[in-house]
């Protein structure tokens, strides 16, 4: 079965980058994509950005001057960055695996989240 | 983007109720809709993606419905566990954007 694990730093400041890794365990890497998606506390989810084992990216336009999503095939490894980040930057950011079933896009498995603070 | 929004934001629901919880997108995605489920400190879950397929393994009692702006999830009979937060997503276009979410709880 599948598993994603991820860890990184979980306390930053302003203006520091963010840096989080997510290994994927049980599972083949490629012909999938590779995602993060964040919650800030008490709010919803926010996708920021994938990525497939070939190394293309599609970013959201919201935080994209500011991310770089890349990936390692030999590690079974992806990781994020964010950089200059802020207080509202502070939120548990997931990472997950896209797929396709039937021609429709999903994400099937998830990390248990790692949980960031931007504080001075 | 395409905006996803969810109604009701919160409800609350006693044990073996029937729950419906809809999701409208601002233009059609057609049958691009996932559904999750999420309860607190936990990941979200999968439950069902393009708007009617049940993911393997979730239980029965969840179905999916709509296409094109306007889908629905229903519980047909609520259980002590499906007590939580449930999110629509939208797979049509990049960004792949969120609804704000629908708590259920206990009444």
């Amino acid at each position: 079965q599948v598993q994603l694990q991820q860890w990184g730093a979980g306390l930053l400041k302003p203006s520091e980058t963010l840096s989080l890794t997510c290994a994927v365990y049980g599972g083949s890497f490629s012909g999938y994509h590779w995602s993060w998606i964040r919650q800030p506390p008490g709010k919803g989810l926010e996708w920021i950005g994938e990525i497939n084992h070939s190394g293309s990216t599609d970013y959201n336009p919201s935080l994209k001057s500011r991310v770089t999503i890349s990936v390692d095939t030999s590690k079974k490894q992806f990781s994020l960055k964010l950089s200059s980040v802020t207080a509202a930057d502070t939120a548990v950011y997931y990472c997950a695996r896209g797929e396709l079933g039937g021609g429709y896009y999903y994400m099937g498995v998830w990390g248990k989240g790692t949980t960031v603070t931007v504080s001075s | 983007d395409i905006r996803m929004t969810q109604s009701p934001s919160s409800l609350s629901a006693s044990v073996g109720d029937r729950v419906t919880i809809t999701c409208r997108a601002s233009q059609s995605i057609s049958s691009s809709l996932n559904w999750y489920q999420q309860k607190p400190g936990k990941a979200p879950k999968l439950l069902i993606f393009a708007a009617s397929t049940l993911q393997s393994g979730v239980p029965s009692r969840f179905s999916g419905s709509g296409s094109g702006t306007d889908f629905t999830l229903t519980i047909s009979s609520l259980q002590p566990e499906d007590f939580a937060t449930y999110y629509c997503q939208q797979s049509y276009s990049s960004p792949f954007t969120f609804g704000p979410g629908t708590k259920v709880d206990i009444k």
